[in-house]
């Protein structure tokens, strides 16, 4: 089946550095994407989201940059401190009720 | 409100045994979401109900695992019998089901088959 899925499993950045994780998704059905953070002993916590009508969506210190040519979702976080240490997901979802469908996650790691 | 809360928090059993996992989902949304997470499979969806009646149980993985949701503040998962294969952590999610499609996920549940 379709499913969604991520580009690199580990991502290493300087502290204050931008970061960027990439996912793509191969349902051109869903029109609804998510990130989610989750740190080490904890369940996913909702960073942004974004609908398939938009290309991007800022948030505080971090962008979702929507490409529905080809396919893709990135995840951008600017002047990374170490409390962004986490495995970042990407998910999708057809909309109403459906469940949502995760990438296997990027995990990064932030350098002092 | 105190987010979604499962119990228990972690589990220890051996292979044979019935385990059951509990969720209280958020208050006032109407879907509810069971997720397995491993290292080689990531985030799986088992099974989610929308308004406590099941609406896709394709992914649960056999007929080992069953879930139930009697009312709107409550969901079970159960696997009986339990084998080394199924540890993992169960996480339960829910949402109101709206034009965002958020969803909350608990603390989860470590289970360990031994």
């Amino acid at each position: 089946g379709e499913s969604v899925g991520l580009h690199l499993p580990t991502l290493s950045v300087q502290e204050g550095d931008n970061s960027i994780i990439n996912c793509a998704y191969s349902n051109s059905a869903s029109d609804y994407f998510i990130w989610y953070k989750q740190e080490s002993g904890k369940g996913p916590q909702f960073i942004i989201d974004i609908r398939s009508n938009m290309d991007k969506r800022q948030g505080q210190r971090v962008t979702v940059l929507l490409n529905k040519t080809v396919k893709h979702l990135s995840l951008q976080i600017a002047a990374t401190q170490p409390g962004d240490s986490a495995v970042y997901f990407c998910a999708d979802s057809g909309g109403g009720a459906d469940g949502l469908t995760f990438g296997k996650g990027t995990h990064l790691i932030i350098q002092p | 409100d105190a987010g979604v809360i499962q119990s228990p928090r972690h589990e220890v059993t051996e292979m044979g045994q019935e385990v059951t996992l509990r969720c209280k989902p958020i208050s006032g949304h109407n879907s509810l979401f069971w997720y397995r997470q491993t290292m080689m499979r990531g985030l799986e969806l088992l099974i989610y109900f929308n308004n406590n009646v099941p609406i896709d149980d394709s992914g649960m993985p056999e007929d080992r695992f069953s879930a139930k949701m009697p009312n709107a503040s409550f969901s079970t998962l159960k696997i009986q019998p339990s084998e080394p294969r199924d540890s993992a952590v169960y996480f339960c999610a829910s949402s109101f089901t709206g034009e965002n499609t958020e969803a909350f996920f608990g603390q989860g549940t470590r289970l360990t088959v031994v």
